[in-house]
C-alpha cells in the first residue's frame, strides 16, 4: 500500500459547481498535512494546511480525519483557473528532520 | 521575490552519460532536497542536505549522488545515466525547523535519457 494515495482523477467539474476529493495515508503517527497545487508543466506551489479542526481559505476548504486516515479538499464554485494537479502531502518528523511524502496527485479540469 | 533556479528546464542525454543538474537558492536556506516526479507516483525524495558538505539519503537514492560544497548550490549527479532515469526533477529549499512551510521549489528540469 502506497504511503499517501489519491485518486487520479480528471475530476471534470462545471464551471461554478462544488468538487471534493481526498487523500488517504497510511502511517497513523503522521502529524502534518498540506495540498499543494502544481499547474502544468510548472513548480509546485503550497496552496493550505490542513488542521485537525478543518479549515477554510476563500472556497477552499480542507479537512482531517485522523480516525480514518483521509484527508480532503472541497472547491467551491470552481473557476477555470482552478484546473490543476492537487498534491496530498503529509509530514513526519524524524531523527533526520522533516520528511515529506507526496501523493501521485488529482487532476481537476474545471469547464465552461 | 525570493527564488531556487534550476540551471536546465529541458535536458537530453544519452544512456551512460554522466549527467549534473544544478540548483541554486538565494535565500540563505540550510535545508536542500532533490526530488523526482513521474505520472502516478508523485514527487519522491532523492538527496537532501541540511547543510554544507552534508548529504543524507532520501528514498531513492540508487544510482544518484549529491554535492553541497556551498551554502547556495545543491547538485545532482546521475553518475551512468539510464532510460528509467526520465523524469522531471525538481529542487526545494528552506529554512531550518520550517518544514514544509518555507519549501520553495524551483521550476524543474525535464531530463529525457535516450
Amino acid at each position: 500500500r502506497k504511503e499517501v494515495e489519491q485518486d487520479p482523477g480528471p475530476f471534470n467539474v462545471p464551471e461554478g459547481a462544488t468538487v471534493a476529493f481526498n487523500c488517504t495515508y497510511s502511517n497513523s503517527a503522521s502529524q502534518s498535512f498540506f495540498w499543494y497545487r502544481q499547474d502544468c508543466r510548472k513548480e509546485p506551489k503550497l496552496l493550505m494546511s490542513v488542521y485537525s479542526s478543518g479549515n477554510e481559505d476563500g472556497r477552499f476548504t480542507a479537512q482531517l480525519n485522523r480516525a480514518s486516515q483521509y484527508i480532503s479538499l472541497l472547491i467551491r464554485d470552481s473557476k477555470l483557473s482552478d484546473s490543476a494537479t492537487y498534491l496530498c502531502v503529509v509530514n513526519n518528523r524524524g531523527a533526520a528532520g522533516n520528511k515529506l511524502t507526496f501523493g501521485g496527485g488529482t487532476r481537476v479540469l474545471v469547464k465552461p | 521575490d525570493v527564488k531556487v533556479t534550476q540551471s536546465s528546464r529541458y535536458l537530453v542525454k544519452r544512456t551512460g552519460e554522466k549527467v549534473f543538474l544544478e540548483c541554486v537558492q538565494d535565500m540563505d536556506h540550510e535545508n536542500m532536497f532533490w526530488y523526482r516526479q513521474d505520472p502516478g507516483l508523485g514527487l519522491r525524495l532523492i538527496y537532501f542536505s541540511y547543510d554544507v558538505k552534508m548529504k543524507e539519503k532520501g528514498d531513492i537514492p540508487e544510482g544518484y549522488s549529491v554535492s553541497r560544497e556551498k551554502k547556495e548550490r545543491f547538485s545532482l549527479i546521475l553518475e551512468s545515466a539510464s532510460t528509467n532515469q526520465t523524469s522531471m526533477y525538481l529542487c526545494a529549499s528552506s529554512l531550518p525547523g520550517q518544514g514544509i512551510y518555507g519549501y520553495t521549489f524551483g521550476s524543474g528540469t525535464r531530463l529525457t535519457v535516450v
